[in-house]
């Protein structure tokens, strides 16, 4: 099957330091990469879409500026948390779709995840 | 806007019990998808549905679609420590294209006790 990772699984930060999040599909290329924010026994709560060779589309209520997303090639995509605080920790998880194959499934498949600390 | 309404939230049961997991929408999904998580891990993707009424079954997993494509049940027979996590239903929404862009429910923690 199709796989996605992410690096790191977790870190620890102090804050206000930026913090760097990679998503890369292995084994197949995704035009479209979205990024999601989970927090402790509750579903994902979708970030943004990361378009490749575009910029971001950020749902409502995600700051831009201050989680950066670029999606530079068709196998990565990077979420950066900028100038982090305690607040901002949390379960960040990536996800990416295939490019072409059956139009509509709307299969994703997800990184491992990354578990942001921020002291 | 499109909502996904999951339940149980929080299911708790005993080794060898039945269980339903239930996701509905007054709305038309192309496909369905249901993911289980473990803590600390990314989702897995268990099945698809695509087909109005379809049944699909994956060992004690029997996934449902209905017939209008705006719900699906998840139910496990015979319930096994092993099958404890979070269970995520995900649809495709009907008009939009395909973004890959999913609707998901707010999940289903599903405790199965020894």
């Amino acid at each position: 099957g199709a796989v996605v990772s992410q690096h790191p699984s977790r870190v620890i930060c102090k804050s206000g330091t930026s913090v760097k999040i990679e998503c890369r599909s292995l084994d197949f290329q995704a035009t479209t990469m979205f990024w999601y924010r989970q927090f402790p026994k509750q579903s994902l709560m979708l970030m943004a879409t990361s378009n490749e060779g575009s910029k971001a589309t950020y749902e409502q209520g995600v700051e831009k500026d201050k989680f950066l997303i670029n999606h530079a090639s068709l196998t990565l995509s990077t979420l950066t948390v900028t100038s982090a605080h305690p607040e901002d920790s949390s379960f960040y998880i990536c996800s990416a779709t295939r490019t072409g194959g059956y139009y509509g499934t709307g299969e994703l498949f997800f990184g491992e995840g990354s578990r942001l600390t921020v002291l | 806007t499109q909502l996904l309404e999951q339940s149980p939230q929080f299911l708790s049961i005993q080794e060898g019990e039945n269980l339903t997991v239930y996701c509905n929408s007054s709305s038309v999904f192309s496909s369905l998808q249901w993911y289980r998580q473990e803590p600390g891990e990314g989702p897995v993707l268990l099945v698809t549905v695509v087909t109005g009424g379809e049944v699909k079954k994956l060992k004690r997993l029997t996934f449902q679609f209905g017939d209008a494509r705006k719900d699906s049940s998840l139910h496990i027979t015979a319930a096994q420590p092993g099958d404890t996590g979070l269970y995520l239903c995900a649809g495709a929404p009907h008009f939009g294209g395909n973004t890959g862009k999913l609707i998901f429910g707010q999940g289903t923690t599903l405790q199965v006790k020894p």
